[in-house]
């Protein structure tokens, strides 16, 4: 049973627009969110993170939306750039120090 | 700082055979965690230790085993591998609360 869910495989955005990962979980008691993201042949680097107390949380181009009611978060990248195509895993865990479980991952392709 | 590393970088094994994969954690950092990679897939995790003691266990068969030494560096061991054991594995350290820093991972091929 998988408890972090990203539905859409890959996701392709115009150089300069929105990109928006769409990210859902089942299990009500996660309490910290991440997001990572991962090029090919290296190790995935922590993005930006939200803790269930907080609704967004926001570091330069990346804003975290958090929605507990609907167990649903997205990443919002804006402006987009090339260099941000990679793969993009949304994880949850019930403390910041806890296990983390990691969703399949949305491949996000910047067109220049 | 050299963040996370990992040694090999890339392995060939035999099924039935048995493999240690190494972890060298961030300088600071005192936690390890040890994730699965498959194709395609999220990373899943493994293990967690902490003092030199696992504190968390994934889902994964007693074959998996791990240790976590002093200087907090960290061994995966996989006893009597089967051709499903083929994925990356990926370590991660932390310290406290902090979010995980990952390795490049060690790509295990089991023939």
């Amino acid at each position: 049973d998988q408890q972090v869910k990203q539905n859409s495989p890959s996701l392709s955005v115009q150089e300069g627009r929105i990109s928006i990962l769409n990210c859902d979980y089942t299990n009500s008691m996660f309490d910290y969110f991440l997001w990572y993201k991962k090029y090919p042949a290296e190790g995935p680097t922590f993005l930006i993170s939200i803790s269930s107390i907080k609704d967004k949380n926001e570091d330069g181009r990346f804003t975290v939306f958090l929605n507990k009611s609907a167990k649903h978060l997205s990443l919002h990248i804006v402006p987009s750039q090339p260099g941000d195509s990679a793969v993009y895993f949304c994880a949850a865990s019930m403390t910041s120090y806890d296990k983390v479980i990691f969703g399949p991952g949305t491949s996000l392709s910047v067109i220049p | 700082d050299a963040g996370v590393t990992q040694s090999p970088t890339h392995l060939i094994k035999t099924r039935g055979q048995q493999v240690t994969l190494r972890c060298s954690p961030k300088s600071g950092h005192d936690t390890v965690s040890w994730y699965q990679q498959a194709l395609g897939q999220g990373p899943q995790f493994i293990f967690q230790y902490y003092e030199e003691e696992e504190r968390q266990r994934g889902n994964f068969p007693d074959r998996f085993s791990g240790h976590q030494f002093p200087n907090y560096s960290s061994e995966l061991n996989v006893n009597a591998l089967l051709l499903g054991d083929s994925a990356l594995y990926l370590c991660a350290s932390s310290f406290s609360n902090t979010e995980a820093f990952f390795g490049q991972g060690t790509r295990l091929t089991v023939v």
